[in-house]
């Protein structure tokens, strides 16, 4: 089973345009949420914590729901510099993340 | 802005010789943490490492890896006899903590590939 589930994608997207990507975890234990991105061949960069609240940062909002165990992240606004991976990361009480596959997304000019 | 850093970028070895992968976390950091991703595939967890010992590791984690931390700011992940599946990259992780808030974040290196021939 897996831990983290994506869509895969790919997503191409118009600049300007609204994108979302969903996420779902397994574990009810998992106690922190994390959207990352990661471009080719590069190091996941933290884009931002997910908190129980729903929390906003510039065009990025990131929502989540323990009770159906689904993370989300919402684009506004997209831009051509948004195009990479962006992926869903779950940690559990211990020290590990745990990444799923990954959404790809293509912002068009 | 601090950063975790990783050396070399790219090391190609010959299958059952050891490497020794190197990084250098976040400075006030306390937690580190080794990841490897097979090309096309997933971020997987190898070992996290605090206080000077092991905290926690994976089933990939086997007796062919080892951790240290030799010195003050290094830490590093050796593999004692290289396998054709060993290739990947890997990154090294630090945070500075595992509790709630900041603290819980992890930052990565720009990673080493590897290669094993």
């Amino acid at each position: 089973r897996k831990e983290v589930e994506q869509d895969p994608g790919p997503f191409n997207v118009p600049e300007g345009a609204t994108v979302a990507f969903n996420c779902t975890y397994s574990n009810s234990a998992s106690q922190s949420f994390f959207w990352y991105r990661q471009d080719c061949r590069k190091e996941p960069k933290l884009l931002m914590s997910v908190y129980s609240s729903g929390n906003e940062d510039g065009r990025f909002t990131a929502q989540l729901n323990r009770a159906s165990q689904y993370i989300s992240l919402l684009i506004r606004d997209s831009k051509l510099s948004d195009s990479a991976t962006y992926l869903c990361v779950v940690k559990l009480r211990a020290n590990n993340l745990f990444f799923g596959t990954g959404t790809r997304l293509t912002v068009i000019p | 802005e601090p950063e975790v850093t990783q050396t070399p970028s790219h090391q190609v070895t010959q299958m059952g010789q050891e490497v020794i992968l190197r990084c250098v976390p976040i400075s006030n950091h306390l937690y580190f943490y080794w990841y490897r991703q097979i090309l096309g595939q997933k971020v997987e967890f190898l070992v996290s490492f605090y206080n000077n010992e092991i905290s926690e590791k994976s089933e990939i984690f086997d007796d062919q890896f080892s951790v240290e931390r030799p010195d003050g700011s290094n830490f590093t992940l050796k593999i004692r006899s290289t396998k054709l599946e060993d290739s990947a990259m890997y990154f090294c992780a630090s945070s500075g903590g595992t509790s709630g808030g900041r603290y819980n974040e992890q930052f990565f290196g720009p990673g080493t590939r590897l290669t094993v021939l």
